[in-house]
């Protein structure tokens, strides 16, 4: 059961203009979402995060937009530099039931994303 | 120096064989995890640790087991490696204060073959 999807394995796209990642949960009960970036040869690296009281997070030209109706998330860059190219992975997680961390995250498949010059 | 370190790096061994995958930090938290990477299912976890007295499965513990030496070092050992383990290894730590700050701190993986 892939709790969290991420449907579009590759995204190619030209340099300034913007990427757009796509990721779709099933989990109701969760209610914070994170992405992250992975170069080969490294660890992933956090990115950007967004809480479902929010539909919106920016941070430099990287936004997160979220959609509960939908269970959707997606990840904006904009523009686009060759530096992004990268596997990007959005994950899910929950509180438990006192409201702090429950500290496990679900993966999604992750996108291979690709700037060109 | 890196915050997160795994070793070895990579390694390739055998059916049967027993092998332990190390994970240090420095950044002084006391939650860490262990993740496998598998191209087209991305990171699954398999173990996870809130302190040195706590001890989770995750969602594909079978086949694996850990150790929590100390708050700095975790663990995850392959008692009897079979070739479905081959993968990438990716040790992580948090320290939430909050349910805020879901951060993880990755190291570089750990590549391994089992043939």
């Amino acid at each position: 059961d892939q709790q969290v999807k991420q449907n579009s394995p590759s995204l190619s796209v030209q340099e300034g203009r913007i990427s757009i990642l796509n990721c779709d949960y099933t989990n109701s009960m969760f209610d914070y979402f994170l992405w992250y970036k992975k170069y080969p040869a490294e660890g992933p690296t956090f990115l950007i995060s967004i809480s479902s009281i929010k539909d919106k997070n920016e941070d430099g030209r990287f936004t997160v937009f979220l959609n509960k109706s939908a269970k959707h998330l997606s990840l904006h860059i904009v523009p686009s530099q060759p530096g992004d190219s990268a596997v990007y992975f959005c994950a899910g997680t929950y509180a438990n039931a006192g409201g702090t961390s429950y500290g496990k995250l679900t993966f999604g498949q992750g996108t291979i994303l690709t700037v060109h010059p | 120096d890196a915050d997160v370190t795994q070793t070895p790096r990579n390694r390739i061994t055998k059916t049967g064989k027993r092998i332990m995958l190390e994970c240090s930090q420095t950044k002084g938290h006391d939650r860490m995890y262990w993740y496998r990477q598998d191209p087209g299912l991305g990171l699954r976890l398999i173990y996870y640790s809130f302190d040195v007295k706590d001890i989770n499965k995750g969602e594909i513990s079978d086949g694996y087991s850990v150790s929590r030496q100390a708050q700095a070092k975790f663990s995850l050992s392959l008692e009897s490696a079979i070739p479905n383990q081959t993968a990438l290894y990716f040790c992580a730590t948090s320290d939430p204060l909050s349910h805020i700050d879901e951060t993880q701190y990755f190291g570089p993986g750990t590549r391994l073959l089992v043939l």
